[in-house]
Order: C-alpha cells, then structure tokens, then sequence
C-alpha cells in the first residue's frame, strides 16, 4: 500500500520570505512519480511541481523546488520569493507506475502575509 | 476549450436516495479518477479507471459505484449505502504516460439532507 503523510496541517509566511513544505511518502515500488499540487480558494487543483523518481536532480519551476531525498522518502517543497497568490492549500501526491492509482496527502494550508 | 466538465456543481439529495455525479473529459485521457475532499483530510481515492471497461476500487469505494462504458465519461453514483455522503467530490484524467499530470473537474458539491 502507498501512503502520502504531510505533517504540516497549517503554515504562514511573510510575503517575500521563503517556506518549505514537508512531505513523506511510504511505497514499495522503485519507480514512481511525485507531485504538489495547489488548491486556492476557488478549488481549482493546480499542478506545481512534478519529480520522477529517478532522476537525482531536484526539480524546478521558477520560485518552486522540491527537496527529492528517495532514500528517506521525503519529497518537500521549497516556496521562495513568497507571493499574496500563493495563499492556499498546498497537496503532496505519489503516482505508483505498477497501478496506476494516484494517492494525496493531507493537505497544508499556506497563508502568505502581507 | 479542451477540460473536464463535472455536473451538478451543487447537489442536495435527502438520505435514503442515490445520487449520480457526472464527469466527461475531452482530453482523449485513457485514465479517470474520483476523489472525495472533506475539511482536514485531504483528498481520498474512491475510484479509478484505467481503461474504458475497467476500473478499480480506491481507499474508500464502499457506498459508491462507478462505471466506464465511455472512454470521455466516468459517472460516479453514491449510494444510500454511503453513511456520510456529504463532501467535495473531484473528478480528475491524466494521459496513459506514467508522468502525465492529472487534470481536475471543477468539482460537485453534494449535501444530504
């Protein structure tokens, strides 16, 4: 069974500073897929990021990166530059490439103040 | 515009009834997805379908059931048997490759009486 934990129900930034958001996952296959995803109030899901599993280097999207330590299991994400429109519910998910069956976390709310 | 179209957006049933969810998809996605949102608990897998014809139960199916006769459509019917049915449900697609990223409904939400 693959499982997505965030730990962090709730976290707050100050506009321009930087925030990391945790997220561990348990899985027994060796290839997979990871993504965050973000949720603004409106409800619309919004891909931010995506990490395959087996490529080393971290990946990259303008002032999102992810911290990808497979060995730990561990795939966060580094927030810079903080945003007002990066307010919103942020969610870790892992695709399992054997089934097809893709799994979220918890959520954390992100508020980013002005 | 290419998306995916979930309809009604807002849904009261009273209990005892069975309610039908519709999610249509024309992004030519091989693979379709319910997921159920209630406050602090993120998003959870009821159903998935990979292929039309096929489909397999996720964390939490009991009380709801699915069928995919059509590749572009993936309606999900909550039963009387679901003993909380109110919630947020999302209906998502995303390609048959492995990193294709998955593309949201806007999302029905149901209230019971």
């Amino acid at each position: 069974a693959q499982t997505v934990t965030q730990s962090q129900p709730e976290m707050s930034v100050q506009e321009a500073e930087t925030v990391t958001l945790s997220c561990t996952y348990d899985t027994s296959e060796n290839n997979y897929y990871l993504f965050w995803y973000k949720q603004p109030p409106s409800r619309q899901m919004i891909l931010v990021i995506r990490q395959e599993a087996y490529k080393q280097q971290n990946a990259t999207e303008n002032r999102f990166s992810v911290n990808f330590q497979k060995a730990a299991k561990s795939f966060s994400l580094k927030i810079s530059d903080s945003q007002l429109g990066d307010t919103a519910m942020y969610f870790c998910a892992f695709l399992g490439t054997s089934y097809g069956k893709l799994t979220f976390g918890q959520g954390t709310i992100l508020t980013v103040h002005p | 515009d290419g998306g995916i179209t979930q309809s009604p957006k807002y849904l009261f049933r009273k209990e005892g009834q069975n309610v039908t969810l519709s999610c249509e998809q024309n992004l030519n996605h091989d693979a379709m997805y319910w997921y159920r949102q209630d406050p602090g608990q993120g998003l959870r897998l009821i159903y998935y379908s990979q292929i039309v014809n096929d489909f397999q139960k996720g964390d939490i199916a009991e009380g709801y059931s699915v069928s995919r006769e059509k590749k572009e459509s993936f309606p999900l019917t909550v039963t009387s048997a679901q003993k909380n049915p109110t919630a947020f449900y999302l209906c998502a697609s995303r390609t048959g490759r492995a990193a294709g990223e998955l593309f949201f409904g806007e999302g029905s939400r149901l209230t019971v009486l």
